[in-house]
């Protein structure tokens, strides 16, 4: 059992590009979600999805972009980097029935460094 | 404006002695609060949480208590471990918790042996 897993582990990116972080689980769960831990600033919500073919904005959503054409995928688009975007990526999920009852225990991947240069 | 606040950046403990990390939320809305312990290079995991109607959980060594007064929680570890070293975050969410926890910066504890 994997659970969440998260590629590339670390990135390097010039101004501009694009490129896909990749989140996938294993554990059935319908809720995915992305997080960006920066600095001094916690963890922050960029996008979240509550099933297949269900997206919507976090915290911080400016700069990225998602989908989630099956259960188990959650990817998390850069669509032109910015320095600004460096940071790590962690991608959580968890079971709807969590989320229904109130306490939404996440299951996180191990993360992504992503530098954008 | 950040909603919880984890005012102190690091803590050092004796191993064997009692840890105490603290945590300030500002959004009466929120119905659970939870604690996530975080190594280097790895994601999150999480550690214990507490309802809003409720003032203390405990699991084993790891005790959270709530005073909804105040708008405090803090978590407590006895016996402190040499393997509690790591970052701790304060999260808590409102609602179903669809739209996300809000987390605190963290507090990263260190044991000393």
């Amino acid at each position: 059992n994997a659970g969440v897993t998260q590629t590339p582990k670390f990135q390097v990116l010039k101004t501009g590009q694009s490129m896909t972080l990749q989140c996938a689980q294993d554990m059935n769960h319908e809720y995915m979600s992305w997080y960006r831990q920066d600095p001094g600033m916690g963890l922050r919500l960029i996008h979240y999805s509550v099933g297949a073919g269900i997206t919507d904005q976090g915290e911080v959503p400016n700069g990225y972009n998602v989908s989630r054409s099956t259960t188990e995928d959650f990817p998390l688009r850069l669509l032109s980097a910015a320095p600004s975007q460096t940071s790590v990526y962690f991608c959580a999920s968890s079971y709807a029935g969590q989320l229904l009852s109130g306490a939404n225990v996440l299951t996180f991947g191990a993360g992504s460094r992503l530098t954008v240069l | 404006d950040q909603q919880v606040k984890q005012n102190s950046p690091s803590l050092s403990v004796q191993e064997g002695r009692i840890s105490i990390l603290n945590c300030d939320y500002t959004n009466s809305m929120f119905d659970y609060f939870l604690w996530y312990k975080k190594y280097p290079a790895e994601g999150p995991t999480f550690l214990i949480s507490i309802s809003s109607i409720k003032d203390k959980n405990e699991d084993g060594r790891f005790t959270v208590f709530l005073n909804k007064s105040a708008k405090h929680l803090s978590l407590h570890i006895v016996p402190s471990q040499p393997g509690d070293s790591a970052v701790y975050f304060c999260a808590a969410i409102t609602g179903g918790g669809a739209d996300g926890l809000t987390f605190g910066k963290g507090t990263h504890l260190i044991i000393q042996p």
